[in-house]
């Protein structure tokens, strides 16, 4: 089955700076991954996705790279605000099933 | 549309207690996950529905059951509680690959 790592598990930066999470993945039949942020002791909440025909999307200030060759995706986080503070998984799905990364937890101090 | 309900929110469980976890979705997905989310951890699938009557194992489905006898609702079952399933469990449906989660259950089992 399909394994996602996710790096680094924590994340601390400065508000206003740009934070950034990769994710790889293990089977090259994946094409979509999507991204959920999850706030404490809420439920995740889709944020932003890709397909594997896209290399690149951005909604406002977040932006979803892929990289199908080498099978890695990252998440960047420009201006980075307080309430971007919260867990960031990364998944992978190849039909129907997500494989979700373990997690990064982003502490922005402000 | 209420989205994806869960009930209870929390649950206390002696060991060898059995219970079941409710979850309903009104936006007619026919795919229905359930995941439980140990702490600090991601997402681990437990069980899934592609729809009405159609259920399979997903990556840690020793200890649970699950049944879907109607498109809306996808309840887990645990017949014989133990301490390693404590754990938030969180039901989700999917439409065109997004998917869409329940506030979650919150099981202690002692």
């Amino acid at each position: 089955g399909e394994n996602v790592e996710q790096h680094p598990s924590t994340l601390s930066v400065q508000e206003g700076d740009s934070a950034v999470i990769k994710c790889t993945y293990s089977d090259s039949a994946s094409n979509y991954f999507p991204w959920y942020k999850q706030e404490l002791g809420k439920r995740p909440q889709l944020i932003i996705d890709i397909r594997s025909n896209v290399g690149e999307k951005k909604d406002q200030r977040i932006a979803v790279t892929l990289n199908k060759t080498a099978k890695h995706f990252s998440l960047h986080i420009t201006e980075t605000q307080p309430e971007d503070s919260a867990v960031y998984f990364c998944a992978a799905s190849d039909d129907y099933k997500l494989s979700f990364g373990a997690g990064t937890t982003v502490t922005v101090r402000a | 549309n209420a989205g994806v309900t869960q009930t209870p929110k929390f649950r206390i469980l002696k060991i060898g207690q059995s219970m079941t976890l409710q979850c309903t979705q009104d936006m007619n997905h026919n795919y229905m996950y359930w995941y439980r989310q140990d702490p600090g951890m991601g997402l681990k699938l437990i069980y899934y529905s592609v729809g009405a009557g159609i259920t399979d194992k997903g990556e840690v489905p020793n200890g649970y059951n699950v049944s879907r006898s109607t498109t809306e609702d996808f309840p887990l079952r645990l017949e014989l509680a133990a301490p390693s399933q404590t754990s938030v469990y969180f039901c989700a449906s999917m439409t065109q690959e997004t998917q869409y989660f329940g506030p979650g259950t919150r099981l202690l089992v002692l």
